[in-house]
C-alpha cells in the first residue's frame, strides 16, 4: 500500500516564526503536492513538483516555498507565518506511470499560527 | 479560469440512492475524478472517467458528459459510513483542480 506521512499532525506556531512542513512518500512517486484545506474553500493547491529539485508555483503560492532534495520527500515551507495561514495542510504524491490519475494524501498537519 | 461546481451539502437516508453534481467550466484535462474525505481523514481515491459514460464501482458509479461540461457521482444502497466530504477534481498534465466539496449527511 501506497503510504504518504507528514511529520506533524497537529503543530502551533507563532507568527513571525519560520515553520517546516514535512512529507514522505514510500512509492517512488515522480509528482508530490502540497494542499491546504479550508471550510468552503476545498483543496487549494499550493505548490507542486514533478521531479527531483523541480518545483511549480499552483494556486496559491504567496508566502510559502518548498524544496524537493530527494525523491521521496517533499517541504513546504513558510517563511514567516501569519495568522491567515491558519490552516490544515495535506501533502499528496502521485505516479506518472500506471493509475497516474489516483492521487494518495497524507493525513494531514493542522497549524494554528497565534 | 477553472472552477468545479459541487452542492455544499446533501442529505438523504439509509438505504436511499443520491447523487453527487459536478459542474466544470475548464478547458484541456484528461479526466475527472472523485475523492472522499471523513471528518478529520485524509482525502481517498474512489474513481476516475476519462472517456464519457459510467463507470461503475460496487456501490458508487461515476458519469462524465464533457459536452456538457457535467459529471456525477452516484451512491446506492447508502450506509452510515457514507456520511463524508465528497470532491471532484479535474486532472491535468501535472495537477488535479478539485471543487469546493459535497458534505453528504446519511440520516438512520
Amino acid at each position: 500500500d501506497v503510504k504518504v506521512t507528514q511529520s506533524s499532525r497537529y503543530l502551533v506556531k507563532r507568527t513571525g516564526e519560520k515553520v517546516f512542513l514535512e512529507c514522505v512518500q514510500d512509492m517512488d512517486h515522480e509528482n508530490m503536492f502540497w494542499y491546504r484545506q479550508d471550510p468552503g474553500l476545498g483543496l487549494r493547491l499550493i505548490y507542486f513538483s514533478y521531479d527531483v529539485k523541480m518545483k511549480e508555483k499552483g494556486d496559491i503560492p504567496e508566502g510559502y516555498s518548498v524544496s524537493r532534495e530527494k525523491k521521496e520527500r517533499f517541504s513546504l515551507i513558510l517563511e514567516s507565518a501569519s495568522t491567515n495561514q491558519t490552516s490544515m495542510y495535506l501533502c499528496a504524491s502521485r505516479s506518472q506511470g500506471a493509475r497516474s490519475y489516483e492521487q494518495y494524501f497524507g493525513p494531514g498537519t493542522r497549524l494554528t499560527v497565534t | 479560469g477553472q472552477s468545479l461546481e459541487q452542492p455544499s451539502e446533501v442529505t438523504a437516508v439509509e438505504g436511499a440512492i443520491v447523487q453527487i453534481n459536478c459542474t466544470y467550466q475548464t478547458s484541456g484535462f484528461y479526466g475527472l475524478s472523485w475523492y472522499q474525505q471523513h471528518d478529520g481523514g485524509a482525502p481517498t481515491f474512489l474513481s476516475y472517467n476519462a472517456l464519457d459514460g459510467l463507470e461503475e464501482t460496487g456501490r458508487f458509479s461515476s458519469f462524465l458528459s464533457r459536452s456538457d461540461s457535467y459529471g456525477y457521482l452516484l451512491l446506492q444502497e447508502l450506509q452510515m459510513k457514507d456520511s463524508a466530504s465528497y470532491f471532484c477534481a479535474v486532472m491535468g498534465t501535472y495537477k488535479y483542480i478539485f471543487g469546493t466539496g459535497t458534505r453528504l449527511k446519511v440520516l438512520a
